[in-house]
């Protein structure tokens, strides 16, 4: 079936440091892969999504870019703000076998001033 | 309009006794689904409607749990005979149309139960 595996957490970082969070997956046909983001007593919000190989999202800084040959989409960021401090979730979405949303267990993020 | 609202944001039960939670919607939207977020673990996907039918129930853990829709709008999640395990944050989110998987799913604040 499918799913997402993404690193375990928490990361701590300092302000400015170079953020990688690993995510891979499993999946049939060609998902479309998303990266949401929890904010401390908010909801989650689309960070940023790719839906064929190759692509990149980004949004606020971040990137990911969907490598279908190691099936990975991993989220980067060159410099960490204070504010960054989430807890960050993979997802996959199928073209096949309906319309849930897999995510990832989340990836926690400290970013120290 | 606004986003999508669930009630309550907090609920507290002992086991045994039934709980229902709400969710509201984005106006418009014709998909809506319902998470639950255990402590350290991902997002388990429970159920999605598609207006007021309910095209996966997959995700729905055992039969105490049921979901219904109606108007197309507000939907709620009820658990029967509450059991400790069922102690999570319960997520609803919706999206335009549902039938696309480019679809952006848009989520509300969650409702936190606690079953003492």
């Amino acid at each position: 079936g499918n799913s997402v595996t993404q690193m375990e957490g928490p990361v701590t970082l300092s302000e400015e440091a170079f953020l990688t969070i690993n995510c891979t997956y499993t999946a049939t046909g060609y998902p479309s892969l998303f990266w949401y983001v929890q904010y401390p007593g908010e909801g989650l919000q689309l960070l940023l999504k790719a839906t064929k190989a190759d692509d990149k999202g980004s949004n606020k800084g971040f990137e990911a870019t969907y490598r279908k040959e190691t099936t990975s989409f991993h989220l980067e960021k060159g410099s960490v703000q204070v504010s960054d401090s989430a807890v960050y979730f993979c997802a996959l979405r199928a073209n096949t076998g309906g319309f849930k949303t897999i995510f990832g267990a989340g990836t926690r993020l400290f970013v120290k001033a | 309009g606004a986003g999508v609202s669930q009630s309550p944001s907090n609920k507290v039960t002992e086991k045994g006794k039934d709980v229902e939670l709400r969710c509201d919607p984005i106006s418009g939207h014709t998909a809506l689904y319902w998470y639950r977020q255990s402590l350290g673990q991902g997002l388990e996907f429970l159920i999605y409607f598609q207006g007021n039918s309910a095209p996966d129930k997959s995700g729905l853990p055992s039969d105490r749990f049921s979901a219904e829709r109606t108007g197309g709008s507000v939907s709620t999640l009820t658990i029967q005979r509450t059991q400790q395990e069922d102690s999570a944050v319960y997520l609803c989110a919706s999206s335009l149309e549902g039938t696309g998987f480019l679809e952006t799913q848009y989520f509300g604040p969650g409702t936190r139960l606690l079953v003492l």
